[in-house]
């Protein structure tokens, strides 16, 4: 059973674009997590987010935690090529991180 | 400093045949996490370490797979015997005992493929 998902799947948009994907889940997290993965990597750790309603900005990225800790979303604004690759989310509760399946953003030149 | 390596990168073995995979931690991080993605399904989690204890290994698939971490340093997790259905990439991932915020460090996978 997944508890986390991710919306939508794939995103492919032109450079200079805004994007959003969504986290949802039926559960309640302590916190929630959000990764990057690119090709024959491992996920490497973009935000944590603890609070509900809680923001956070990383540049050109924003992250918001829902009121209720159950889902989350990363914007990301004027999307540049370096932002390619598979978004992740991740709840956490006693340190066991359970995944979405993943968002594949492409931004083309 | 050193992140999360693992060993080997890539592994094709066949059904039957016994696999071991290395995790090396960032140095002094107590917990220890493993976690598999198989194709087309989210990464999930398999067991967590704390130094040498197995803290939770509630997501093992069965008892083909047997994790160790003695002296709580590296760790193992061999599958034995393999199945195709153990085909993925497994991750590892480490943090330190104490946390402000839930973070974890991953390793780069090991991708096995069971022929």
């Amino acid at each position: 059973t997944q508890l986390l998902e991710q919306s939508p799947q794939f995103l492919s948009i032109q450079e200079g674009e805004n994007l959003t994907v969504y986290c949802n889940s039926s559960s309640v997290f302590s916190s929630l997590q959000w990764y990057r993965q690119e090709p024959g990597e491992g996920p490497v750790l973009l935000v944590t987010v603890v609070t509900g309603g809680e923001v956070k900005k990383l540049k050109r990225l924003t992250f918001q935690f829902g009121d209720a800790r159950k889902d989350s979303s990363l914007h990301i604004t004027a999307a540049q090529p370096g932002d390619t690759g598979l978004y992740l989310c991740a709840g956490s509760n006693d340190y066991k991180l359970s995944f979405g399946a993943g968002t594949t953003v492409t931004v083309r030149a | 400093e050193a992140g999360v390596t693992q060993f080997p990168s890539h592994s094709v073995i066949e059904k039957g045949q016994t696999v071991t995979l290395r995790c090396d931690p960032i140095s002094g991080h107590d917990n220890l996490y493993w976690y598999r993605r198989v194709m087309g399904k989210e990464i999930k989690f398999l067991l967590h370490f704390v130094k040498e204890s197995k803290q939770d290994e509630s997501g093992m698939p069965n008892n083909r797979f047997l994790a160790e971490r003695t002296g709580g340093t590296y760790s193992t997790l061999k599958v034995q015997p393999a199945e195709l259905e153990d085909s993925g990439v497994y991750f590892c991932a480490s943090s330190p005992l104490f946390l402000t915020q839930e973070t974890q460090y991953f390793g780069p996978g090991t991708r096995l493929l069971v022929l």
